[in-house]
């Protein structure tokens, strides 16, 4: 599965947008974007996922570019539960007969604050 | 609730104790996973199971056995653990292939801590 990049932490104000990027470059044309969170202690959350459309859910929206070699999360008015850690990943939607795997990195601290 | 419940939320165990962590999931799913999160790292992947067969094993120690009796069931078997592998152990579980797209789900974890 193709590697991905994310800043470290972010800050958003409450109210505000939260926009998280993502850098994906050597993403293959079978894989899919999926973005996660985990609020601490907890277990991850499924976010959003695409492939190369613009999705968008109750949770977020996700833009990927036109090449797919990135993405950005975008979180419309960031409120104080959404501190968490975002994770970015990409991987292959596997075949009949196999479980996928999900594999993290570090991800993005995001922050929200009054 | 997510759907996929672990017990116990917390645990404290000697090295030389035997322990058994649980999850359970009625989602339908087919696909149980096992994740270790240490401190201020990364989560790993330890086991698959797909269809209660394992499909992946990733290098863990032979002190950490899984276990998956049904597609509903899954799980760990501790025995003789040291002290630094005290961490939050996540269960997931998704569709086979996750051809419906929705990911993975996941339980709350427990919290382990050996002394």
């Amino acid at each position: 599965d193709a590697k991905t990049t994310q800043p470290t932490s972010m800050d958003c104000a409450e109210g505000r947008a939260a926009n998280l990027p993502c850098n994906h470059s050597t993403i293959s044309g079978n894989e899919y974007v999926y973005w996660y969170r985990q609020i601490h202690s907890q277990g991850p959350q499924y976010i959003i996922h695409g492939l190369k459309n613009n999705e968008t859910n109750e949770m977020a929206s996700l833009i990927i570019t036109e090449d797919r070699k990135s993405s950005t999360l975008i979180l419309p008015h960031a409120t104080l539960r959404d501190t968490a850690v975002y994770y970015c990943i990409v991987r292959v939607e596997a075949g009949t007969g196999t479980a996928s795997k999900l594999t993290f990195g570090t991800g993005t601290r995001l922050q929200v604050t009054l | 609730e997510t759907g996929v419940t672990q017990t116990p939320r917390h645990l404290v165990m000697g090295m030389t104790n035997k322990k058994s962590l649980k999850c359970e999931q009625h989602l339908g799913h087919n696909a149980m996973y096992w994740y270790k999160q240490s401190a201020k790292k990364p989560l790993e992947l330890m086991f698959v199971y797909n269809f209660k067969e394992q499909t992946e094993n990733n290098s863990v120690p032979s002190r950490f056995s899984p276990e998956c009796p049904n597609s509903s069931h899954l799980f760990l078997h501790l025995h003789t653990l040291q002290p630094e592998d005290s961490a939050l152990y996540l269960c997931a579980s998704s569709h086979r292939g996750d051809r419906w797209g929705y990911g993975y789900t996941f339980g709350s974890g427990t919290r382990l801590t050996v002394v």
